[in-house]
This record gives C-alpha cells, sequence and structure tokens, in this order.
C-alpha cells in the first residue's frame, strides 16, 4: 500500500539557518503530494502541494519539489524564523483528484528554531 | 467563510464507554474524513463520508462508526472505548476540486 518516511525528528536550528525535511513515498500511479503543518495545540494546516511530477509547491518561504525519479518531496526553506517552530507533515493522496481521496501521512518531523 | 469546526475540544471517557465527536464541513464541500492522531505519530484514516454515504474505511474496527448529515456535518462514534483510543481525532472537510481542510481536533483521553 501507499506510504510516506519521515526525516527522522526533532529537529533543532538557530533563527535564519536553512532548513531541508526529507520526505520520500511508496505509491501506485500518480499521487499528490502534500506538507501539512501542526503548531502547538492546534490541527493541521495545509503548507503546500504538487499535484504532478516536476511541480514545485510554495508557501510563505517554504518550497519543496516533486520528484518522481526519486520518489521524493523534501520540505525546504532558506532562512527559518521562531514562528516556524511547529510539528511538519509529509502526505500523499492516490490521484490528482484529492478532494476525495484519503491522506498517507508520515509520522511527522518536529522543527524548532531557536532565536 | 466559516472553517471546519469541531466539538468538543476535549473529553475525558473511562473504558468501555461510548463516545460520539462532531465535525461541522467547510461552507461549499461535501466530503469529511475524520483521521485519528496518536501521540507522536502522524494521522491515520478512519474513514470518509461523501454525500452522506461512506466512501473509504481505513484498517479500524467496526465499534469506530460516523455518520454525515443532509447539511454535510458529520458525526464520528467510537464504541466500547479502549485505553489505545486516546488520541486527537481530526475532521477535514473537501469537495471534489479541493483539498483537505483540518478542523482543530477533539482529544479523547481514556482512563
Amino acid at each position: 500500500g501507499d506510504s510516506v518516511t519521515q526525516m527522522e525528528g526533532p529537529v533543532t536550528l538557530s533563527e535564519e539557518a536553512c532548513l531541508t525535511i526529507n520526505c520520500t513515498y511508496t505509491a501506485t500511479g500518480y499521487p499528490s503530494l502534500f506538507w501539512y503543518v501542526q503548531y502547538p495545540g492546534e490541527g493541521l494546516q495545509l503548507l503546500l502541494k504538487a499535484t504532478k511530477a516536476d511541480d514545485k509547491g510554495s508557501n510563505k518561504g517554504f518550497e519543496a519539489t516533486y520528484r518522481k525519479e526519486t520518489t521524493s518531496f523534501h520540505l525546504e526553506k532558506g532562512s527559518v524564523q521562531v514562528s516556524d517552530s511547529a510539528v511538519y507533515f509529509c502526505a500523499l493522496s492516490a490521484s490528482a483528484f484529492f478532494g476525495n481521496e484519503k491522506l498517507t501521512f508520515g509520522t511527522g518531523t518536529r522543527l524548532t528554531i531557536i532565536p | 467563510e466559516t472553517g471546519v469546526t469541531q466539538s468538543p475540544t476535549h473529553l475525558i471517557k473511562t473504558r468501555g464507554q461510548q463516545v460520539t465527536l462532531r465535525c461541522s464541513s467547510q461552507s461549499g464541500h461535501n466530503t469529511v474524513s475524520w483521521y485519528q492522531q496518536a501521540l507522536g505519530q502522524g494521522p491515520q484514516f478512519i474513514f470518509q463520508y461523501y454525500r452522506e454515504e461512506e466512501n473509504g474505511r481505513g484498517n479500524f474496527p467496526p465499534r469506530f462508526s460516523g455518520l454525515q448529515f443532509p447539511n454535510y456535518s458529520s458525526e464520528l462514534n467510537v464504541n466500547a472505548l479502549e485505553l489505545d483510543d486516546s488520541a486527537l481525532y481530526l475532521c477535514a472537510s473537501s469537495s471534489d476540486e479541493y483539498e483537505q481542510y483540518f478542523g482543530p481536533g477533539t482529544r479523547l483521553t481514556v482512563t
């Protein structure tokens, strides 16, 4: 079945450092890929998405590129801020019609940014 | 446009009891999905409702059941609660063209 493997955390960085959180996936067909963020005590918020190979999703300075050849969707940010401290989840849905497909999540990576 | 809301926020139940969790979907969305997020884990898909019918189910026992109402709000019912049911329960609403938007979750503690 479909699965998502995420870089294990926790990750601690200094403010303005570069961030990469690795995510690889296993799926049949052509899944859509997502990064969700969960701030303390809150539900999940969609951070960015990509629906086909070579698409780049971006939002709030974060980027991730859908790499079909390496089955990866790594999350990157050039300069992190204290407000980026949260848990980040990589996820996939089985098709581009993602509204009505279940999401399969990775285990999450906790990110802490130190001033 | 209102977002996805869930009630209650927190709940404490005793093993063997039954619980009902509620979710109001975002305006214009016809699909509700439920997920269980155990502490330190990613969310696991429980089931999905589309236009009042179950539209897919994850690896959860039958004591997890649900409903969707004509206004597309939804309930998750769990019977015979077990300690391992302690988790954050998330619902997400969506429609055919739009990704899933999550509510803030209900934290269930089973003692």
